[in-house]
C-alpha cells in the first residue's frame, strides 16, 4: 500500500545543531508539505513544494529550509536548532489537482535542549 | 482575529450520543472544507471533505458547510469510545493558494 513515512519519529538535539527530518511518500504525489503542531497554535505550514525543484515558504518558515530533488522525498532542515523549534513536525502530500485533500505522515517529535 | 476558530474543548459525551463539532472562519475565499481526526501521538487522518456549501454524509459522519454564515459542522451519530480523538477542521481557498488553514482542534471524549 502507498504511504507516507517520517524519520526519525523522535529526536533530541542541542541548540545550534543542524537537524534534518526526513519525509518519504510512495503515492507519487507532486505536492508535499511540512507543518508543525504546537499547543495553542494548531498546525502551521512551514514549507511546501508543488514538484521537483519547487519550494515555497509557508507561514512559519524562518529557521527552516527544504529541498526537492525527487518526487518521493521532501527533507526539512533546521539550520541551527533553537528551543522555540521544539515541536511535533508533520509531513503531508496531495495530488496535483487535489491540494485540499492532504494525507499526513505519523509525525516527528523534536526536542531542542 | 484568527482565520479559523474552533473550541478546543474538551467535549465529553456519553456513548451513543450525537456529537456536534463546529468551526467558524473569516476568510470568504475558502471553498474547500475538511475534517481531520487525530488520535493521540498520531498524524491527522482525513475524515470528510466538502466543496462549497451543503451537506455530505459518510456512515455515522455528516459534514455541513454554511458559507453565508462562515460556519462548518461535523456531526457524529451513535458515538463510540473509539471516536475519542481530537478533531481538526481545515480550509483551503484553491486557485494555487498554499497549504491548508487549520483550526486548533476540539478534543472529544466519548464516555463508555
Amino acid at each position: 500500500d502507498a504511504e507516507i513515512t517520517q524519520s526519525p519519529r523522535h529526536k533530541i538535539t542541542e541548540t545550534g545543531r543542524q537537524v534534518t527530518l526526513a519525509c518519504h511518500q510512495t503515492w507519487n504525489h507532486n505536492n508535499m508539505f511540512w507543518y508543525r503542531q504546537d499547543l495553542g497554535h494548531g498546525l502551521r505550514l512551514i514549507h511546501y513544494s508543488y514538484g521537483v525543484q519547487d519550494t515555497n515558504k509557508g507561514e512559519v518558515s524562518d529557521g527552516y529550509s527544504v529541498s526537492r530533488s525527487n518526487t518521493e522525498d521532501l527533507p526539512l532542515t533546521l539550520e541551527s536548532a533553537a528551543s522555540s523549534q521544539t515541536s511535533v513536525y508533520f509531513c503531508a502530500s496531495s495530488e496535483s489537482s487535489g491540494r485540499e485533500t492532504q494525507y499526513f505522515g505519523p509525525g516527528t517529535r523534536l526536542l531542542v535542549l | 482575529q484568527k482565520e479559523v476558530e474552533q473550541d478546543p474543548g474538551p467535549l465529553s459525551v456519553p456513548e451513543g450520543a450525537i456529537v456536534s463539532l463546529n468551526c467558524t472562519y473569516s476568510n470568504s475565499a475558502f471553498q474547500y472544507f475538511m475534517w481531520y481526526r487525530q488520535y493521540s501521538r498520531k498524524g491527522p487522518e482525513l475524515l470528510m471533505y466538502t466543496y462549497s456549501s451543503g451537506n455530505k454524509e459518510d456512515g455515522r459522519f455528516t459534514a455541513q458547510v454554511d458559507k453565508s454564515s462562515k460556519y462548518i459542522s461535523l456531526f457524529i451519530r451513535d458515538s463510540q469510545p473509539s471516536d475519542s480523538a481530537t478533531y481538526l477542521c481545515a480550509m483551503y481557498s484553491g486557485g494555487g493558494a498554499d497549504g491548508l488553514t487549520f483550526g486548533k482542534g476540539t478534543h472529544l471524549i466519548i464516555q463508555p
